[in-house]
């Protein structure tokens, strides 16, 4: 199994530009989950997925954030304009929910995205 | 608002035990205590989760007291590339929960 990918790993732009994080989740996996993760705030949860449908965006700092996922095996976050506070890493998470214990489930990360916004 | 409180940092000897504390007074009936952890540079990753009674799986030792209110996450060999950021969660075991991630013990693994 490869995991969660993530790309770019990298990912160095200027202000204004737009930016898009990509995540390919584990296969079969029904929750996805996109992070960040900054020196100041930690580990936030910004939005998650469930079987493709957004389910809880309250964590997505405002409207220049926004996320999809088109199918089971692709989503995006994309920042537009991006700012120089957005620098940070991006996480991007899967998780099952069939586990014999419901709910229990265990997520998975992928490598994040380091961006750098100048 | 994570609802654990764990030291900021510690260290530990190569080959000897790491024993990292969590309280979570608060922690209710229904949820579960959870650990991961984040290797510098890496996503956070999963190590063990328990009710109420102990749990041990390839990676480590969850103790849970009796009350609930606290927790020790075992390492009973640690490596140096066991060191890390040791989060504790706890989570509700009924419908979907999000994970909270608080700020972590920061262990270090010396030679």
């Amino acid at each position: 199994d490869a995991g969660v990918i993530q790309s770019p790993r990298h990912e160095v732009t200027e202000m204004g530009q737009e930016v898009t994080l990509r995540c390919k989740p584990i296969s079969g996996h029904d929750y996805l989950f996109w992070y960040r993760q900054t020196m100041m705030r930690g580990l936030e949860l910004l939005i998650y997925f469930n079987n493709n449908v957004p389910i809880d965006d309250s964590g997505m700092p405002e409207d220049r954030f926004s996320a999809k996922m088109p199918n089971a095996s692709f989503s995006t976050l994309k920042i537009q304009p991006s700012e120089p506070r957005d620098s940070a890493v991006y996480f991007c998470a899967s998780s099952s929910s069939g586990g014999i214990w419901g709910s229990t489930d265990t997520q998975y990360f992928g490598p994040g995205t380091r961006l750098t916004v100048l | 608002d994570a609802k654990t409180t764990q030291p900021p940092s510690m260290d530990c000897a190569e080959g000897r035990a790491a024993n990292l504390p969590c309280n979570h007074s608060t922690i209710s009936g229904n949820e579960y205590v959870y650990w991961y952890r984040q290797i510098h540079s890496q996503g956070p990753q999963y190590i063990i989760h328990g009710l109420k009674n102990n749990e041990t799986n390839e990676m480590a030792s969850l103790i849970i007291t009796e009350d609930r209110k606290s927790s020790t996450l075992i390492l009973p060999h640690a490596t140096l590339r066991d060191t890390a950021v040791y989060y504790c969660i706890v989570r509700p075991n009924t419908g979907f929960q999000k994970l909270v991630f608080g700020t972590g013990t920061r262990l270090l693994v010396s030679p």
